[in-house]
């Protein structure tokens, strides 16, 4: 079974703390991706990366950046948190794409609030 | 412009009764894919189906099909025989040409009543 985690549900910070969100694929899949999730805004993505060290700016990347040191891991990192930044964060991975059907494989999602 | 655009920010349905959520896009590629996807309130995106562009059929997976019109640039999801379980948001998704990013629309909340 597909497994994407997510180190943690919910999470509390300050604003100015530096975050670490970090994401887990066991499926061997070369891309991973983070996306926040806002009411009436869907999901936009931040960043995502197709190879180990590799990594691409998607739509909002401003104030975030991305490790990929190793394939089955992503991090989010918030450098200095602001209030602006309260979202879900969700990551996803999929298989470099050989048919067009391979879907993205979601993890539960992170709840960060920053006070 | 959207590339995806999700016009109903919230449905109701009767359960049993069958429901269609609107999903139009914008894209010049020939070639892409159309994705739609399920998020209860527990926040995991669930993959339900999904059409490629030049797929004569439309797709159907259980429940779900997907109402294709290429000329009208339109996906429209039809759920079947609604249940309870089916109340959540559900979003459409395109992924153009070979690339590996999916676009999401704002998506629309769902709920099955009694």
């Amino acid at each position: 079974d597909v497994k994407v985690t997510q180190s943690s549900r919910y999470l509390v910070k300050r604003t100015g703390e530096k975050v670490f969100l970090e994401c887990v694929q066991d499926m061997d899949h070369e891309n991973m991706f983070w996306y926040r999730q806002d009411p009436g805004l869907g999901l936009r993505l931040i960043y995502f990366s197709y190879d180990v060290k590799m990594k691409e700016k998607g739509d909002i990347p401003e104030g975030y950046s991305v490790s990929r040191e190793k394939k089955e891991r992503f991090s989010l990192i918030l450098e200095s948190a602001s209030t602006n930044q309260t979202s879900m964060y969700l990551c996803a991975s999929s298989s470099r794409t050989s048919g067009r059907e391979e879907t993205q494989y979601f993890g539960p999602g992170t709840r960060l609030l920053v006070l | 412009a959207q590339k995806i655009t999700q016009t109903q920010p919230g449905m109701f349905v009767q359960e049993k009764e069958a429901v269609t959520l609107d999903c139009t896009y914008d894209t010049s590629d020939q070639s892409y894919g159309l994705f739609w996807y399920k998020q209860p309130s527990s926040g995991e995106m669930i993959f339900l189906i999904y059409q490629g562009s030049y797929d004569e059929q439309n797709a159907t997976e259980g429940r779900y099909s997907l109402n294709f019109q290429k000329a009208r640039k339109s996906a429209n999801l039809v759920i079947s025989a609604s249940q309870l379980g089916d109340s959540a948001m559900y979003f459409c998704a395109m992924r153009e040409g070979g690339g590996n990013k999916l676009t999401f629309g704002t998506g629309t909340q769902l709920k099955v009543e009694l």
